[in-house]
């Protein structure tokens, strides 16, 4: 159990464009997800929590306009990397835990998300 | 807010050897410090996970101590395998989690 998936597993867009990830409990209901960004050989950076029904919380330093997140069932959190430049290029990727909505339940995290901005 | 410091970057040691992971952490209203594993191209894994109301969790070959006063927690692997080589992620908050910046284990045969 406690299985979270992601979709596309891969991207590459051109600079400009919009890009949609999905984010998907799949067996277990999520009301809170958590969105992070990792650099190549660097860190997970919490970016933002998803609030299932209510706005997201970004953390300091990340644009809501840029990165646009909507929690619109119990299941699926979506990220939108809006008008992507190649800055934007890193791998994404989502938690939740099928115990609550604190971070102090074991997360579980989604395979992720590479995108590539030309 | 929080900040993680993690060392070593990289750690290489031979099979049956023990690995330890140090991470300090700054704001003392963290009460929660997971330790997470995550294999190249996979996901993280929570491994081992320790509340400031604890000094010392065991989990077979996998420990963690937390020092509240020096604000500084550590991870220590025993009798190590090959399988244990993969970068190792301390983090450590209340609501949020902010991320160390990763040790490479390598474990040698």
């Amino acid at each position: 159990g406690a299985v979270v998936s992601q979709h596309p597993s891969r991207v590459i867009c051109k600079s400009g464009t919009s890009v949609k990830i999905e984010c998907r409990s799949l067996d277990f209901q999520a009301t809170t997800m958590f969105w992070y960004r990792q650099f190549p050989k660097k860190s997970l950076m919490l970016m933002a929590t998803s609030n299932e029904g209510s706005k997201a919380t970004y953390e300091q330093g990340v644009e809501k306009d840029k990165f646009l997140i909507n929690h619109a069932s119990l299941t699926l959190s979506t990220l939108t990397v809006t008008s992507a430049h190649p800055e934007d290029s890193s791998f994404y990727i989502c938690s939740a835990s099928p115990r609550g909505t604190s971070v102090q339940e074991t997360q579980y995290f989604g395979p992720g998300t590479r995108l590539l901005v030309l | 807010g929080e900040n993680v410091e993690q060392h070593p970057s990289t750690l290489s040691v031979q099979e049956g050897d023990s690995a330890v992971i140090k991470c300090t952490y700054s704001d003392s209203a963290s009460n929660y410090f997971p330790w997470y594993k995550q294999e190249l191209g996979k996901r993280p894994q929570l491994i081992i996970d320790i509340r400031s109301n604890v000094g010392e969790k065991k989990d077979q070959r996998i420990a963690v101590t937390l020092n509240k006063t020096a604000k500084h927690f550590s991870l220590h692997i025993t009798e190590t395998q090959p399988e244990d080589s993969a970068v190792y992620f301390c983090a450590a908050g209340d609501s949020t989690l902010t991320f160390g910046k990763g040790t490479m284990l390598l474990v040698s045969p």
